[in-house]
């Protein structure tokens, strides 16, 4: 079965500063690679995915992850982070067989200080 | 187009009681999925349904029941609530379940309190 771990639980970071969150995941077949965010008191927002293809994905507000499967990881990173940023980011990932559910890493939260 | 609704938003149960949670998809939604989601576990998959029929299920007692309707409209179970079952209950639903492997859009969730 397929796990995902986020190895940081809190990343602190100032604002205008990068950020990297860190993701790895473990399966024995191909995936589809996720990362979402989640605002206090709200729902789950898909931030950007991975399917095929290039293996630098980018989000329109500024992330992009890097799919290396040589290292089985799936690193979200920003050059720049604001104050609106402030949030817990999942990593997620699921079976590109079709028919499996999103498995989910811990969370990293992420506090942008002014 | 509406996003996911889930109804209510916040519940206070008492230990022993039982719940249900409400889940509307996205219109022409027809897959629907619950995770619950505690400090403790994460995130963590219930079941997933289908044109009404339950095609997977996570590892969780069968204190935990869901349905889902002909017009794809989802509910949750939980009987005999434990003080454990105190969590944000997320429901999330994509077109078809091929589409839900990949594009699953996520309602805010119902936050249960067992006191």
């Amino acid at each position: 079965a397929q796990s995902v771990t986020q190895l940081d639980s809190q990343v602190p970071v100032f604002e205008e500063a990068p950020v990297e969150l860190r993701c790895n995941y473990s399966s024995s077949v191909s995936v589809y690679l996720f990362w979402y965010v989640q605002y206090p008191n709200q729902g789950l927002q898909l931030l950007l995915k991975y399917l095929s293809g290039s293996t630098l994905v980018e989000s329109i507000n500024g992330f992009e992850a890097e799919f290396n499967k040589s290292q089985t990881s799936f690193h979200l990173r920003k050059p720049s982070v604001h104050i609106s940023d402030t949030a817990e980011y999942f990593c997620a990932v699921s079976l590109n067989s079709g028919n499996t559910p999103l498995v989910f890493g811990k969370g990293t939260r992420l506090s942008v200080i002014a | 187009k509406a996003g996911v609704t889930q109804t209510p938003r916040y519940l206070i149960k008492t230990r022993g009681q039982q719940v249900t949670l409400s889940c509307s998809p996205i219109s022409g939604h027809r897959s629907v999925s619950w995770y619950q989601q505690t400090p403790g576990q994460g995130l963590q998959f219930l079941f997933e349904y289908f044109s009404e029929t339950q095609r997977n299920k996570g590892n969780f007692p069968g204190r935990f029941s869901g349905r889902q309707f002909s017009n794809s409209r989802s509910e949750m179970n939980v009987s005999t609530l434990e003080l454990g079952d105190s969590a944000l209950y997320l429901c999330a639903s994509s077109p078809s379940p091929i589409q839900h492997s990949y594009e699953q859009y996520f309602g805010p969730g119902t936050r249960l309190t067992v006191t």
